[in-house]
């Protein structure tokens, strides 16, 4: 059975500061790894979506790496500012399309 | 492009009584989920429709929760009977066929208090 881990639970850090996520799961066997952010009160919106062959991908300030043999992906985060701030959550996906979700880290970028 | 409609957005219900919730996914689009969502940990999925077929429901407490999906467009998800554990926030979203299914568009949530 899949497992995810996202560390930290929760992270606070001054604006403009570079900060990385982590993400690990249990079984190499993925299709994909997604990367989504939660707003309070909101659904899910899907940031990045690393496929099983890739290694990373990029969008704007947003870069995300997949290491599937140890289990791995990380979000890189530059010049953080307060609109960036929400529960970010990874997911990994079979071919049949199903997701298993981490618990998410909620980050804080304080002004 | 409207994204994907939930409804109601909030329901407080007290337990052993039932509860239904409303989706609409983006046109289109083949696949449909229903997630359910604890305050703090991940969405957990619940069944997943390709049309009108369901593809995977292993995580649905088929005791007390149904979900149907007619004509393979708007989706209801039921509770009967509501338990306490059962307070969670359900997500649904949907994907669109070909290249891009594997992208999952999420609607805003309906969120559940079991009184």
């Amino acid at each position: 059975k899949q497992e995810v881990t996202q560390i930290p639970a929760a992270l606070s850090v001054p604006e403009g500061e570079n900060l990385v996520l982590n993400c690990s799961f249990t079984d190499s066997a993925i299709y994909n790894l997604q990367w989504f952010r939660q707003d309070p009160g909101k659904g899910l919106t899907s940031l990045l979506l690393i496929q099983s062959s890739q290694r990373e991908q990029t969008s704007g300030r947003l870069n995300a790496s997949l290491d599937k043999s140890s289990g791995r992906s990380t979000l890189y985060i530059a010049a953080s500012q307060p609109g960036d701030s929400a529960t970010y959550l990874c997911a990994v996906g079979t071919n049949a399309g199903k997701s298993t979700f981490g618990d998410g880290t909620t980050l804080t970028v304080k002004p | 492009e409207a994204g994907v409609a939930q409804s109601p957005r909030y329901k407080i219900i007290e337990k052993r009584q039932s509860v239904a919730f409303w989706c609409n996914p983006i046109s289109g689009h083949a696949t449909l989920y229903w997630y359910q969502q604890i305050l703090g940990q991940g969405p957990k999925l619940l069944i997943q429709f390709q049309n009108n077929g369901v593809v995977d429901d292993s995580q649905l407490p088929k005791d007390r929760f149904s979900a149907e999906r007619l004509k393979g467009v708007d989706s209801t998800l039921k509770i009967q009977p509501a338990k306490l554990e059962d307070s969670a926030v359900y997500l649904c979203a949907s994907s669109p066929p070909g290249r891009q299914r594997e992208v999952q568009y999420f609607g805003p949530g309906t969120r559940l208090l079991v009184l």
